[in-house]
């Protein structure tokens, strides 16, 4: 069973405001991923990191950063929120090949 | 890079009633994954193949691992209203990604 946690569950927030998706795990995985999922749709791979200090850009194109200083800790950041970030974002981890998701954080811009 | 074709896109069918849907692969895979996802919740990981010709159960589901390993199936006999979700097949990804995500079978049971 996969320990892996995203704080705020929900968050609705004003244009260009500064946000920090939270998510953690507590599986000691050193891979660990960020998705952007619109409803109903697939997943789109936006960050990914290998260990400590690594961080990848995934396959979409994001505006959003990621940091990578402890291993049980990869949050995501939005410098300054528009609109078109309002979606669905999903944090994993990896065992293997086998990727375990949190809960995800449901992110509206308005 | 590497492209999963998943199908159906979605099903609609009746509480009692199996199910089928299966994922092909552009290329070999060693692995393949099953999830699925319930509405505004993560996936979640439902069977792991690891061997060509694997059959794999977990209750009411099994997944196979096709012989040629180009593609996958999943089975869910004897639906019910909890089985509603979107299903997502996965592979290894290329280069150093750990997957690759198919585009969901949504489905649907009717009680």
């Amino acid at each position: 069973e996969a320990d892996i946690y995203q704080t705020p569950r929900y968050l609705v927030i004003g244009t260009g405001k500064k946000i920090t998706l939270e998510c953690s795990q507590t599986m000691g995985h050193d891979k660990m991923y960020w998705y952007q999922q619109d409803p109903g749709m697939e997943l789109h791979l936006i960050h990914y990191s290998y260990g400590v200090n690594s961080t990848e850009k995934g396959d979409l194109s994001s505006e959003s950063t990621v940091s990578r200083i402890r291993t049980e800790h990869f949050p995501l950041t939005l410098e300054s929120a528009r609109p078109s970030h309002t979606s669905q974002y999903l944090c994993a981890s990896t065992q293997g090949y086998e990727q375990y998701f949190g809960p995800g954080t449901r992110l509206t811009v308005t | 890079g590497q492209q999963l074709n998943q199908s159906p896109q979605s099903m609609f069918i009746q509480e009692g009633e199996d199910v089928s849907m299966n994922c092909t692969s552009s290329s070999i895979f060693n692995t393949w994954l099953w999830y699925k996802q319930d509405p505004g919740e993560g996936p979640v990981l439902l069977i792991a193949l690891y061997k060509a010709g694997e059959l794999t159960s977990n209750g009411r589901l099994t997944a196979q691992f096709g012989i040629t390993r180009k593609d996958s199936f999943l089975n869910i006999s004897a639906s019910i209203p909890s089985d509603v979700g979107i299903y997502f097949c996965a592979g290894p990804g290329t280069g150093r990604r750990a997957l690759t995500f198919g585009s969901g079978t949504r489905l649907q049971v009717q009680p």
